[in-house]
């Protein structure tokens, strides 16, 4: 079975700084992997994902993230973070056969002005 | 027009009552879910239901029973309520094609509050 891990459960950054999120999987193959954000009081929302292919996935509000089989790792990236990114962002890995993902527990992006 | 909808928004009931959900997708997705978020916002996956197949998580009490009119649907009816089930409930729905995960499309959520 496959499973994930953020181990970072806040992150502080000011305003215009850059972000990485980190985020960690267990899975024999190729894993299906993806990054959600949850606004507060809010659904989760997709903002990218990565099934195969170029290992730099681009994503939706100026997000990427860069899958590494090596690491096991899809950490997520911004250049500049604005304050509307506050919010939850989860991992989550999905493997063949199973239409079922894993999520991990969460980081909760704090933005200081 | 929403693509994931969930009724009602808040509920708010007593230890011992019996209460429901309500989700409905507009996307045309074959595969709905339920997910229990807990205080400390950790997302526990409920309920998988795929063309009539479903897949309950062992860890979820009996008490918990999804229902599925059609597709589009997937309700959740909890009987006898209990303090512990204080949470925030997603419904969520995905294609799933070809038997793998797929993107999921998660519904605004329901804040349950048992008193």
């Amino acid at each position: 079975a496959q499973s994930v891990t953020q181990p970072d459960i806040h992150i502080t950054v000011s305003e215009g700084a850059s972000l990485e999120l980190r985020c960690n999987y267990s899975y024999g193959a190729t894993p299906y992997l993806f990054w959600y954000v949850q606004s507060p009081g809010q659904g989760l929302q997709l903002l990218l994902k990565y099934f195969s292919g170029d290992t730099l996935v681009q994503g939706i509000k100026g997000f990427e993230a860069e899958f590494k089989r090596s690491q096991s790792s899809f950490n997520l990236r911004k250049p500049s973070v604005h304050w509307s990114d506050a919010a939850e962002y989860f991992c989550a890995v999905g493997a063949g056969g199973s239409y079922i993902p894993t999520f991990g527990r969460g980081t909760s992006l704090i933005v200081h002005p | 027009d929403t693509a994931v909808s969930q009724t009602p928004k808040y509920l708010v009931t007593q230890m011992g009552n019996d209460k429901s959900i309500k989700c409905e997708q507009n996307l045309g997705h074959d595969t709905m879910y339920w997910y229990k978020q807990d205080s400390k916002k950790f997302l526990k996956i409920m309920f998988s239901y795929n063309n009539k197949e479903l897949i309950i998580n062992e860890t979820v009490p009996n008490r918990f029973s999804p229902k599925s009119p059609d597709k589009a649907h997937l309700n959740l009816h909890i009987n006898s309520l209990e303090l512990g089930d204080s949470a925030v409930y997603f419904c969520a729905s995905s294609q799933a094609s070809g038997g793998h995960t797929d993107t999921q499309y998660f519904g605004p959520g329901t804040r349950l509050t048992v008193l």
